[in-house]
């Protein structure tokens, strides 16, 4: 298996708290990416990290933000959680092929509840 | 962005047959298409990458095929077992990420 793990692994919240979550990787992997996952929306992206201080959004990033200081860790931040946010978080880790990223190593999730 | 449609929620097999998944893209065609299996409660494991000049893949009893006329893959589960059962996830690439469709919630029954 792949050395990523994911902190915490479930949490519960009252809204307008800010909420960090941690991916922390052992691989060396170039690329790290955060998805949250929901019924009958599948797997969608909300930041992604290609290097050490370098991030992007993705297509669900309104209130996160994601910071990474080191190779090996990427966090995402709720900054004010809101019920919209309870979801299941994974971050997931891979290194880049010629056309995109290549097979992506997934941690077992953070779900997240926000009351 | 890219969408993805797994036509089917969920799908039912008898033990020994083979089950075939559906993934349409509905945009640009990917370099690549990845499927993922994911159990209860865990993270996607990824099983098989089949890239745009690919027509097959196979890897043991998994088979993926990749139409770019018909803008579609398909993944064959060959010989199913109850352990096969899972949902299991197409992935199209784009620039640095992977747009991933709802799933197909395989049920072997024995």
């Amino acid at each position: 298996d792949a050395g990523i793990t994911q902190s915490p692994r479930h949490k519960v919240t009252e809204t307008g708290t800010p909420v960090t979550l941690r991916c922390h990787q052992t691989e060396n992997h170039r690329y790290m990416y955060w998805y949250r996952q929901d019924p009958g929306h599948g797997l969608r992206l909300i930041h992604y990290s290609y290097g050490v201080k370098d991030t992007d959004k993705g297509e669900v990033s309104d209130g996160y933000s994601v910071s990474r200081s080191k190779t090996e860790d990427f966090l995402l931040t709720l900054e004010s959680a809101t019920s919209s946010q309870t979801s299941v978080y994974f971050c997931a880790i891979s290194d880049p092929l010629a056309g995109g990223p290549g097979e992506l190593f997934f941690g077992e999730g953070s779900r997240l509840t926000v009351l | 962005s890219q969408k993805i449609e797994q036509n089917s929620e969920a799908l039912n097999i008898q033990e020994g047959k083979t089950a075939t998944l559906t993934c349409n893209y509905t945009n640009y065609s990917p370099a690549y298409l990845q499927w993922y299996r994911q159990d209860p409660g865990r993270g996607p494991v990824f099983l098989l990458l089949i890239r745009e000049n690919e027509k097959e893949k196979r890897k043991e009893r998994l088979k993926v095929t990749f139409d770019t006329t018909l803008k579609q893959s398909l993944f064959h589960i060959t010989a199913s077992q109850p352990a096969d059962s899972a949902t299991y996830l197409c992935a199209s690439t784009g620039a640095n990420n992977l747009f991933f469709g709802t799933g197909t919630r395989l049920t072997v029954i024995p």
